[in-house]
């Protein structure tokens, strides 16, 4: 069964601070999506970045960089220089079935404070 | 461009009240359509998943049930409020066709229905 992780309920950190949020997964799919949405205070869910289980190749837009290791199941997520707009909780998330029901996994979530 | 809207925003109810929360999707044909509920200080839970009109999936038992009667319309309705019931509802879609988001599970979500029963 299709299944995320993410051990870190809440995370607080200075700004200016790095920051780094795990997710591990767990499928038995070999073709998946992984994804991380934010949700802001306003509720809604922002998406931040997909990635397909062929390219692990890591990315980074900005001051946010993920890092994709199937080795360990990992899709960890850095913000470097973090900014109070930071502050919110992100979600980890896991496709499953792509292009069937594109039904998504999510984890907990974990939430980020970052202080001024 | 796409849009996804739900309604109400914001919902007080008493137990035992019926509810009926709407989504529409513009844009768009033929999506999968989905309903998610995050509790107090808990992930996202999929309730209900919709890959054509009429067609509705369950994921998990409960007092609530689901609708598609038109293919950009997804309404989550209950008879009988729950306490446990409370909590902030999200209507999302992806596209399950040929378009740019294809088959990436990629989901778009309305700006949530917070709900609360008391």
């Amino acid at each position: 069964a299709q299944k995320v992780t993410q051990a870190q309920t809440e995370i607080s950190v200075v700004e200016k601070e790095d920051v780094t949020l795990d997710c591990v997964y767990e499928t038995r799919d070999t073709t998946y999506y992984l994804f991380w949405y934010k949700q802001p205070p306003s509720g809604e869910l922002v998406f931040l970045i997909r990635r397909n289980s062929f390219d692990e190749q890591n990315e980074i837009s900005g001051r946010y960089s993920w890092n994709f290791q199937k080795s360990t199941s990992s899709f960890n997520f850095t913000i470097t220089a973090s900014q109070v707009v930071d502050s919110a909780v992100y979600f980890c998330a896991l496709s499953e079935a792509p292009g069937n029901t594109g039904k998504l996994i999510f984890g907990q979530g974990t939430t980020l404070q970052v202080k001024p | 461009s796409q849009t996804i809207h739900q309604w109400p925003a914001t919902l007080v109810q008493p137990v035992g009240s019926p509810l009926s929360l709407e989504c529409t999707v513009e844009g768009t044909s033929n999506p999968n359509l989905y309903w998610y509920r995050q509790a107090a200080g808990r992930g996202l839970q999929l309730l209900f998943y919709s890959v054509g009109i009429g067609q509705i999936s369950s994921e998990v038992p409960q007092n609530l049930s689901a609708s598609r009667p038109q293919d950009r319309q997804f309404i989550l309705s209950s008879k009988k409020l729950l306490l446990s019931d409370s909590g902030f509802y999200l209507c999302a879609w992806s596209d399950p066709s040929g378009g740019e988001y294809a088959n990436t599970g990629e989901l778009f979500f309305g700006e949530g229905s917070r709900l609360t029963v008391l």
